[in-house]
């Protein structure tokens, strides 16, 4: 089992451009959640999935657009990147209160 | 506005040292209370998760335990050694499941 895959593990983008981070997972769970991991500031969910079809803003939304098709895959998007994008960005899953982590995207934004 | 704060914020031990740390949560509508580790250019893998106040957790020189009237756990490593050196995350969930992070603790053993 992969467990939680993320793709692409790096990426620069320029002022403007848009982009989508793809997160799959084969656990079977129902919640999925996008963070970003800012130096100092921990872990902040940008947008999670309760269950297929379903998605809410999180702390940090402005600016990213998510995507739940299925159960498995929950995608991030950057439709204008700002600078202030630049950071790591997890997705993550959760069964009985527990999340468990992809292995991140570090997104530089020049 | 919910904060989860930890301190310190970054942590320096010599190999053999016993060490603590905290993570300070709102004391209303709490769910659970989770503890990760997070090693460089890894993803955070749970430690522990505690629910009940007085809780404690052990897994082999890693500890944890749980004020949830006060809001606060701390946890311990007993004789650190290097391949603990990670940035130790909690987070908080409240009873309307939302997850909340702390900005971690940076623990280096040095060798």
């Amino acid at each position: 089992n992969a467990g939680v895959t993320q793709t692409p593990k790096f990426q620069v983008l320029k002022t403007g451009q848009s982009m989508t981070l793809q997160c799959a997972q084969d656990m079977n769970h129902n919640s999925m959640y996008w963070y970003r991991q800012d130096p100092g500031m921990g872990l902040r969910l940008i947008y999670y999935s309760a269950s297929e079809g379903t998605t809410d803003k999180g702390e940090v939304p402005n600016g990213y657009n998510v995507s739940r098709l299925n159960k498995r895959e929950f995608s991030l998007r950057l439709e204008s990147a700002a600078p202030s994008q630049t950071s790591v960005y997890f997705c993550a899953t959760q069964e009985n209160s527990e999340q468990y982590f992809g292995p991140g995207t570090r997104l530089t934004v020049t | 506005i919910l904060n989860v704060e930890q301190s310190p914020q970054s942590l320096h031990v010599q190999e053999g040292d016993s060490t603590n740390f905290t993570c300070s949560f709102p004391s209303s509508n709490f769910y659970a209370l989770h503890w990760y580790r997070w090693e460089t250019a890894k993803s955070p893998e749970a430690l522990f998760v505690m629910t009940l106040n007085g809780d404690e957790k052990k897994k082999g020189r890693i500890s944890a335990t749980l004020n949830t009237k006060e809001g606060y756990s701390y946890l311990y490593i007993k004789g650190s050694q290097p391949e603990d050196s990670a940035t130790y995350l909690c987070a908080f969930k409240t009873s309307y499941d939302k997850v909340i992070f702390g900005p971690g603790t940076s623990l280096s053993v040095i060798p």
